[in-house]
């Protein structure tokens, strides 16, 4: 089936950690997206990247690091420096060769929790 | 900046009837596209229609249509025959034409079905 997997489902941090939040798609999209969600909230972009080795920052970058070695794939790692991760975190991808290649398509999402 | 704005932060509605979604936004860009998202307590985004402002006929996906007055800055959504399933969250999202990839989102409408 094609699609956007993220991994893990829920995920726990301890104060001081990094962690890396998954986000896999097989649907040969060109561009890929992560969000943050907070609760009672909509969705705000953390970063994006276009094309495989380039990515840009969205508006809420600071504490959080990408990279795009694979089309196929656009790990979040969210560092020691993000003081307040907990939220739900959300992947998104799109085609630019569509006719609605504005439309991004986003996966099952990560919920992250402070211990 | 473009921002989004969905005054009703709840509303319900009885199986069967129909019911209507407000969202207005803020741009100055002439060039934009619009869309509604649902996400149902599973929390995965999921398109429902998606709008182009250089387009002046409304969009429609089955029993759902939208509103669109460009002058007005209006975008609403009708869901028509409401049925248990619909019952989510709403999102209202801008994306620009060009420059930046990222949507803009709208802080939600959660909709009840009544049986």
């Amino acid at each position: 089936d094609g699609g956007i997997t993220q991994s893990p489902k829920y995920l726990f941090r301890k104060e001081g950690q990094n962690v890396t939040l998954s986000c896999e798609q097989n649907l040969n999209h060109d561009a890929m997206y992560w969000y943050r969600q907070d609760p009672g909230q909509g969705l705000r972009l953390i970063y994006y990247s276009q094309i495989v080795n380039d990515f840009q920052k969205g508006d809420i970058a600071e504490g959080y690091s990408v990279s795009r070695e694979k089309k196929e794939s656009f790990p979040l790692t969210v560092t020691s420096a993000q003081k307040n991760p907990t939220a739900f975190y959300l992947c998104a991808s799109s085609i630019f060769a569509s006719p609605t290649r504005e439309t991004q398509y986003f996966g099952p999402g990560t919920r992250l929790l402070v211990l | 900046a473009q921002t989004v704005t969905q005054s009703q932060p709840e509303m319900s509605v009885q199986e069967a009837e129909t019911v209507t979604l407000s969202c207005t936004y803020d741009t100055s860009e002439s060039d934009y596209y619009l869309f509604w998202y649902k996400q149902p307590p599973s929390r995965q985004m999921i398109l429902v229609i998606r709008q182009e402002a250089y387009k002046q006929q409304n969009a429609t996906e089955n029993r759902f249509s939208v509103n669109f007055q460009k002058a007005a800055k209006s975008f609403s959504l009708k869901i028509s025959d409401s049925q248990l399933g619909d019952a989510a969250m709403y999102f209202c999202a801008y994306r620009s034409a060009g420059g930046a990839q990222k949507l803009v989102f709208g802080q939600g409408t959660r909709l009840t079905i009544n049986p």
